[in-house]
């Protein structure tokens, strides 16, 4: 199956401040790219996705960006609130998650 | 209504006994998955159905079995229950896209 390979595994960063999540893939034909938001004690959540014929996606303070050369593709937050501070997870088309970055968003 | 429905949200077991997680969705998805999540937080996918077809069977123990009696159903059966095996379960399903989860079922093997 496809791996997918998430880093930073912890980010902190200040309120108001972006945060980027970046996760890189192995097979060129991959098309599809979610990320995932994980809240304590619940399942994860869809946020946004992107397919493979764009190099960009945004939806409201979250955006994807892809880089299909590279085979990387990034979460960015703008504008972070507390609010945000969770488990967030990239995975592959196959459904295999990457290791999860834990975001805390100081107030 | 919620999508995607797991039970029982908790179950503690003792070793060597035989346990059940359900999971139904009402989506209309054709594929369904198990995951197992760790105390790391790392998510682990073990099965995946396609249309009550198994199409993903990742390295996990003969003990857990997935059924599926239909394409809005998965249950994992967990034979001789370990230690290890105490984690959360999520179940998800998905079309196409991207996978709405469970609540996950929080599994203590004691």
């Amino acid at each position: 199956g496809e791996n997918v390979e998430q880093h930073p595994s912890t980010l902190s960063v200040q309120e108001g401040d972006s945060a980027v999540i970046k996760c890189t893939y192995s097979d060129s034909a991959s098309n599809y790219f979610p990320w995932y938001k994980q809240e304590l004690g619940k399942g994860p959540q869809l946020i946004i996705d992107i397919r493979s014929n764009v190099g960009e996606k945004k939806d409201q303070r979250i955006a994807v960006t892809l880089n299909k050369t590279a085979k990387h593709f990034s979460l960015h937050i703008t504008e972070t609130q507390p609010e945000d501070s969770a488990v967030y997870f990239c995975a592959a088309p196959d459904m295999r998650f990457g290791a999860g970055t834990r975001l805390t968003v100081k107030p | 209504d919620t999508a995607v429905s797991q039970t029982p949200k908790y179950l503690v077991t003792q070793m060597g006994n035989d346990k059940s997680i359900k999971c139904e969705q009402n989506l209309g998805h054709d594929t369904m998955y198990w995951y197992k999540q760790d105390s790391k937080k790392f998510l682990k996918i073990m099965f995946s159905y396609n249309n009550k077809e198994l199409i993903i069977n990742e390295t996990v123990p003969n003990r857990f079995s997935p059924k599926s009696p239909d394409k809005a159903h998965l249950n994992l059966h967990i034979n001789s229950l370990e230690l290890g095996d105490s984690a959360v379960y999520f179940c998800a399903s998905s079309q196409g896209t991207g996978a709405f989860f469970g609540q996950g079922t929080r599994l203590t093997v004691v």
